[in-house]
Formats: structure tokens, sequence, C-alpha cells
């Protein structure tokens, strides 16, 4: 059984400081890693994707990438309230044309 | 403006009957996909499709079923079959590993 997991939270952070969001997988074929952010009540929007082992920024979102250790993880600098959200984490099945495992999700809760 | 699209926002089943979940799509993907979310759970693949007139089983199908006469929709049948339906059921569609989600339908069991 393929799998992600994540930490469920609630991950509470101050506003201002980095929330840091880890996501580990089970299936070593895997070569493409998703970051998605879903509102309460609301479809996930992706917010990252990565592909390569090592960091790739975008704005206030950093995702890093150790295949090795098979893990994963989303960084948020300056966290806003307005990024409480759940965070989900998704891999691709090496073995299943275009499948994504998707992990439980992560709950991000930025205080003022 | 490309997106998908999902209806209804709000659906109510009575024991027994089949219901069906409509999605569109107009970002020209070929790839669509189902997903059900349950509270604090993942999202699980019920069906997709890569190709017009093409489908398989996801994860769980069992009490679903699927059609994909056209490029643009994929809709999905809840049966009577399906013991526990009440859950948000996502539609997606991808031009490649990714996925851009619709709105999602609120299926509750009455």
């Amino acid at each position: 059984q393929k799998e992600v997991e994540q930490n469920s939270g609630p991950l509470s952070v101050p506003e201002g400081a980095i929330a840091s969001l880890n996501c580990t997988y089970s299936d070593r074929g895997s070569q493409s890693f998703f970051w998605y952010r879903q509102y309460s009540g609301k479809s996930p929007e992706l917010i990252m994707s990565i592909y390569s082992n090592g960091d790739k920024e975008d704005g206030r979102f950093t995702a890093q990438l150790n295949k090795a250790s098979q893990y994963v993880s989303l960084l948020i600098r300056d966290s806003q309230p307005s990024d409480s959200a759940t965070y989900l984490c998704a891999v691709n099945d090496g073995g299943s044309q275009g499948n994504l495992i998707f992990g439980k999700g992560t709950k991000l809760s930025v205080k003022p | 403006d490309g997106g998908i699209t999902q209806s209804p926002k709000y659906l109510f089943r009575k024991e027994g009957q089949n219901v069906t979940l409509s999605c569109e799509q107009n970002l020209n993907h070929d790839a669509m996909y189902w997903y059900r979310q349950d509270p604090g759970q993942g999202l699980r693949l019920i069906y997709y499709s890569q190709i017009v007139n093409d489908f398989q089983k996801g994860d769980i199908a069992e009490g679903y079923s699927v059609s994909r006469e056209k490029k643009e929709s994929f809709p999905l049948t809840v049966t009577s079959a399906q013991k526990n339906p009440t859950a948000f059921y996502l539609c997606a569609s991808s031009p490649g590993s990714g996925r851009s989600f619709g709105p999602g339908t609120r299926l509750t069991v009455l």
C-alpha cells in the first residue's frame, strides 16, 4: 500500500513566523510532488510543485525535496492569518500512470 | 475563463436513490478524475479517465459509475449500492501530473 504521511496538526504559528510542513512518502518510484492548500469547505488549490532534489522558491513559499530520504516539505515565510488552511501533500504513483496519492493534510493556524 | 464547474453544489439523496454529479471542464485537458473526501481524510480516487470513451477504477470505485462521452464532461453516478455516500466530491482535470480541481459537490444522505 503506497502511502503519504503528514502530521495532522493543528500546527499553530504566530503571524510573521515561518511555518514548516512535512510529508513523507513510501513509493521510491515517485517523481512528482505537490502541495495543495485547502480552505475549510473549499476545494484544494495547487500552490507548489517540485520534481528535483533541493529547494524551489515561489514568493513566500519554499518546497524542499529529498528523494533519498523520501521527504518533502513546505516552508511558509512571514506567515499570515490568511495562510490558515489545511495543506495537502500529494505524490505521483510511480507505478500507475497519472495517479496521485494524497496525504490527509496538516491543518495550519496562523495567530494574529 | 477556463476552469472546472461542478453541479450541484449541495445534493441530498434518499436511501436507495441514484444521483448524478456533473463535472464540466473547458481547459482542454485529456485526463479527468473523481475524488471523495471525508472529514479529516485525504482525497481518495474513485474513477479516472485519460481519454474519451475510456475510464479506469480508482481505489474506491464500488457503488459508483462514470461515463466519458465527451472530452469536456465526466459525470459521476452514486448508486444505491454505495452504502455510505455522504462526503465531499471533487472533480479534477489534468494536462499532466498536477491537478486542477472543481469547487466540489457536498452530498448528504437523508
